[in-house]
């Protein structure tokens, strides 16, 4: 979906260290969200937020941060607390909370240790 | 919690065939349902959707159906092609507690045998 950009496509990352995906999105949605993915497996939400300054954890939310600062960027800082990062990260956004309407995903970002 | 349960996990059909794929919702707040079509490596894409007031919706050789008693719906693909051949994954939106997010099920493969 061209409204929501996630950069980078790829992602090292090496022990100790922080490392931040970014998740910028031009639809005017208020929520967006993030999930991790493993290989073969379903979708996991880590955090999601519905308004800007505001944010909730999901269901595996340690070793993970997240800010909203602005309505179009909802970026992830996955912290060296994460001890098995290596996943398929999406990051998606959906209207006014109330309406029922689908989440748009990006393209995801595919997160290695080096 | 919410759960959203689907079956079954993996699916192979004759192209031609119908496939059939079933989820279970457990938060009776839930009002809207989409489904989701991911191609390997790939963001989830939006297929079909029901909200609570429907039974039944058709978009093509695609539909679903929606038992709010029972809290079930179901996709349904007729004349299935090579081209299906992806992971399906069911959601459903609710407002437990106030706060807005979509529970995924696991995820059904489907192998379209030509």
């Amino acid at each position: 979906d061209g409204g929501i950009t996630q950069s980078p496509k790829y992602l090292f990352r090496k022990e100790g260290q922080n490392v931040t995906l970014s998740c910028e999105q031009n639809l005017n949605h208020d929520a967006m969200y993030w999930y991790r993915q493993d290989p073969g497996q379903g979708l996991r939400l880590i955090y999601y937020s519905q308004i800007v300054n505001d944010f909730q954890k999901g269901d595996i939310a340690e070793g993970y941060s997240v800010s909203r600062e602005k309505k179009e960027s909802f970026p992830l800082t996955v912290t060296s607390a994460q001890k098995n990062p290596t996943a398929f990260y999406l990051c998606a956004s959906s209207g006014r909370r109330e309406v029922s309407q689908p989440q748009h995903f990006g393209d995801g970002t595919r997160l290695s240790i080096l | 919690g919410e759960n959203v349960e689907q079956h079954p996990s993996t699916l192979s059909v004759q192209e031609g065939d119908s496939a059939v794929i079933k989820c279970t919702y457990s938060d009776s707040a839930s009002n809207y349902f989409p489904w989701y079509k991911q191609e390997l490596g790939k963001r989830p894409q939006l297929i079909i959707d029901i909200r609570s007031n429907v039974g039944e919706k058709k978009d093509q050789r695609i539909a679903v159906t929606l038992n709010k008693t029972a809290k079930h719906f179901s996709l349904h693909i007729t004349e299935t092609q090579p081209e299906d051949s992806a992971v399906y994954f069911c959601a459903a939106k609710g407002s437990t507690s106030g706060t807005y997010k979509y529970i995924f099920g696991t995820g059904t493969r489907l192998k379209v045998l030509a």
